[in-house]
């Protein structure tokens, strides 16, 4: 079956332009998760999106990064007037809620260079 | 707040068994996750422990020990396949919300 997907799956940019990440997580998962990794790095939080409640935001760096979960399904991170230190793969995953395990399925990524 | 403690980098020998532990210091834990993950590969899921005691599957196993806080994910018979980052991830609960929590992972190098 179709796994997490993620585009693009690289991407390389200005400094001070903004970029659009997008994920499509599995199918009839509802929580969606947004993480990132720089090199050698363990991951890092960003945002946590459960059905319809409000998004766990507590990870984001800064102002200058949102995301939007339209549907409940696709998921947009949207990074404004990116800087270098934006340079990471950034990860998307996807659990199915159930009220035990909570297996987290990650797509490929989006590794993201600011120039 | 929240710790994960893991070993930054280990070496082990191909066909030998390695065990790689992970601390935590959490409120409200609801489980523990290890993930593998290669260079430049997204994390793969590997094992969940949410009670005491050792969960096997096949050449891995996990285990974990709530009141000390401790787990571990133990390889056997390894092989070079097997050279990848290890991620101990925690799922605690607080003000009614989940949060997965990663430690910066471990990595492993297999030599033959």
């Amino acid at each position: 079956g179709a796994g997490v997907s993620q585009s693009p799956s690289n991407k390389v940019t200005e400094k001070g332009k903004d970029v659009e990440l997008r994920c499509d997580p599995i199918s009839g998962h509802t929580a969606l998760y947004w993480y990132r990794q720089s090199l050698g790095q363990g991951l890092e939080f960003l945002i946590y999106f459960q059905g319809n409640s409000a998004p766990d935001k507590s990870g984001l760096p800064s102002d200058r990064f949102s995301a939007e979960r339209t549907g409940g399904s696709v998921s947009t991170l949207t990074i404004q007037r990116t800087q270098q230190e934006d340079s990471a793969v950034y990860l998307c995953a996807s659990s199915l809620r159930t009220s035990g395990e909570e297996t987290q399925y990650f797509g490929p990524g989006t590794r993201l260079l600011v120039l | 707040g929240q710790n994960i403690d893991q070993p930054t980098e280990m070496t082990a020998t191909e066909g030998a068994i390695v065990q790689i532990n992970c601390t935590y210091q959490t409120s409200g834990f609801n489980g523990l996750f290890w993930y593998q993950q290669h260079a430049g590969e997204a994390p793969t899921f590997l094992s969940y422990n949410v009670l005491d005691g050792l969960e096997e599957k096949g050449r891995f196993s996990s285990f974990l020990s709530r009141s000390k806080g401790y787990s571990y994910l133990l390889l056997k018979e390894l092989q070079m396949k097997d050279s990848a980052s290890y991620l101990c991830a925690v799922i605690q609960t607080r003000a009614g919300r989940r949060a997965l929590t990663f430690g910066s992972g471990t990595r492993l190098q297999v030599q033959p």
